[in-house]
C-alpha cells in the first residue's frame, strides 16, 4: 500500500468549467475526508465519509460541490461552474477507527486547482 | 464559534534548542487533539495524537501536552535540527464528531 493517492496533482481550468478530483485512500481505512487549503491557512473541512455513506458536509460548501464514495473505496470531488475563489489545494485524508480508538489521518499530497 | 489559535508569526530557533509551539482553542471540548507537520506543497503528515484523559504524549524528540482546563496544547521538539523546519498544525476533534478542525499553523525555522 503506497498511502493516499490523489489525482491529478495539478489542475488549471477556466472559470465556469467543471472539474473532478479523485482520491484513493489506504485500502483498510473506512473513513475518508476532503479538506481545502489556501495559502497561509490550515486545512478547512469540506466533507467526510464512513464507508460509502457521506456523514457530514460543511455548511461552507456550496451546492456546486459534490462528493461521492461509491462502494466505500475511492472518492471523487466535483466542483461545478468553477469560480476563481475555488482556487486552492484540495486534500484528501483517510483514517481507521477501531471501536472508539482514533489513529489519526493519513493525507494525500493534494490536488492544486487554479481557476483562471 | 469554535476557534483555534496558533502563533501566526514564524518561530526561529537555533539548532539544538527546544522548540515550543502553542495551540489554544475556544468553545471546544475536544476528545482528541492531533499535531501535524506540513512542508510546502505537500499534504500534512501526522505526528502525534493525544486524548483528553492524557496529560502528555511522547514520541522520540517530540512531546505534546494537553491541558483541558487551560484549553491549550503545547508541542515540543527537543534537540531541534534544520530538518525540523516546517509548518506545524494543531487539530482538535470536537466531541460528537469524527472530523478534525485545523489551526492556521506555526512556521518553524531551525537555524544551523
Amino acid at each position: 500500500d503506497t498511502g493516499v493517492s490523489q489525482n491529478p496533482r495539478h489542475k488549471i481550468t477556466k472559470r465556469g468549467q467543471n472539474v473532478t478530483f479523485r482520491c484513493d485512500p489506504i485500502s483498510e481505512h473506512n473513513r475518508l475526508y476532503w479538506y481545502r487549503q489556501t495559502l497561509g491557512q490550515g486545512p478547512e473541512f469540506l466533507t467526510y465519509f464512513q464507508n460509502e455513506a457521506q456523514l457530514e458536509k460543511s455548511r461552507l460548501l456550496s451546492d456546486r460541490f459534490s462528493a461521492e464514495r461509491p462502494k466505500g473505496s475511492f472518492s471523487t470531488l466535483e466542483i461545478q461552474r468553477t469560480e476563481q475563489g475555488d482556487s486552492a489545494m484540495y486534500l484528501c485524508a483517510s483514517s481507521s477507527m477501531d471501536g472508539s480508538e482514533d489513529y489519526g489521518y493519513t493525507f494525500g499530497s493534494g490536488t492544486r486547482l487554479t481557476v483562471v | 464559534s469554535q476557534k483555534i489559535e496558533q502563533n501566526s508569526e514564524a518561530l526561529n530557533i537555533q539548532e539544538g534548542k527546544t522548540a515550543t509551539l502553542t495551540c489554544n482553542y475556544t468553545n471546544y471540548s475536544p476528545a482528541y487533539l492531533q499535531w501535524y507537520r506540513q512542508d510546502p506543497g505537500r499534504g500534512p503528515v501526522f505526528l502525534l495524537l493525544i486524548r483528553e484523559n492524557e496529560k502528555e504524549k511522547r514520541k522520540e524528540r517530540l512531546k505534546v501536552t494537553f491541558d483541558t482546563t487551560l484549553k491549550q496544547s503545547l508541542f515540543h521538539i527537543t534537540a531541534s535540527q534544520p530538518a525540523d523546519s516546517a509548518t506545524y498544525l494543531c487539530a482538535p476533534r470536537p466531541s460528537g464528531t469524527y472530523k478534525y478542525i485545523f489551526g492556521t499553523g506555526t512556521r518553524l525555522k531551525v537555524l544551523a
